[in-house]
């Protein structure tokens, strides 16, 4: 499994913009990224997936270079409520394989 | 969407008793799911994987005779904390995954032994 590299924490105010940067140099050909959400006593929440170029969703955006040895989660105009801890993913979309937990970026969102 | 849930979501023990989390897959099918352990601040710890059908696979350093994994159905799995002592306190996770799709997550068990 691909080993992944994130910034420890990140601080923004309400109604920025967030990037999130992910290394994962050693990705394989059939890994996918997935990005998750996780606030305290809680399980994992997902956020996005993606396999290349520009993923968006209702509530996120991942970018992922054509070397695709790293990938940026983008969070439009974070509110309060995105204070979280961010885990980047590498891995197959498999049921059997197991995922691995890299330290994750906790992120403080200021008024 | 699919949802993976745990039971109880939080429990006070002993220190000495067993304390068991069960782990459902809702609406699919789980012929695999994983077991993780969380500490404060700390990132999610896997603990082992669990097949159904067969003996769980744990990772290096979990005994696997303190943590009994069972999983006995397509949608059940269940986590043991045998003898229980408080340096087992932590936040234990479950996940599931159907075929091509993101992992799902259980709301997580807080144990705390005393």
């Amino acid at each position: 499994l691909a080993k992944t590299t994130q910034p420890i924490s990140m601080d923004s105010y309400e109604g920025q913009e967030v990037n999130i940067t992910c290394s994962h140099n050693n990705i394989a050909t059939n890994d996918y990224i997935t990005w998750y959400q996780q606030f305290p006593s809680q399980g994992p929440r997902f956020i996005i997936q993606g396999y290349k170029t520009k993923v968006t969703n209702e509530v996120a955006s991942l970018f992922i270079p054509a070397d695709r040895k790293s990938s940026t989660l983008s969070l439009p105009r974070v509110s309060l409520s995105d204070t979280a801890v961010y885990y980047c993913l590498v891995g197959p979309l498999s049921n059997t394989d197991k995922l691995i937990f890299g330290t994750g970026t906790r992120l403080q969102v200021f008024p | 969407g699919a949802v993976v849930s745990q039971h109880p979501s939080w429990v006070i023990c002993k220190s000495g008793t067993s304390v068991k989390i069960e782990c459902r897959s809702l609406d699919f099918q789980a012929t695999t799911m994983f077991w993780y352990r969380q500490f404060p601040k700390q990132s999610l710890m896997l603990m082992a994987t669990s097949n159904e059908g067969s003996k769980a696979t744990y990772e290096q350093g979990v005994e696997k005779d303190k943590f009994l994994i069972n999983h006995a159905s397509l949608t059940l799995s269940t986590l043991t904390v045998t003898s229980a002592h408080p340096e087992d306190s932590s936040f234990y996770i479950c996940s599931a995954m159907r075929v091509n799709t993101e992992a799902f997550f259980g709301q997580g068990t807080r144990l705390t032994v005393v």
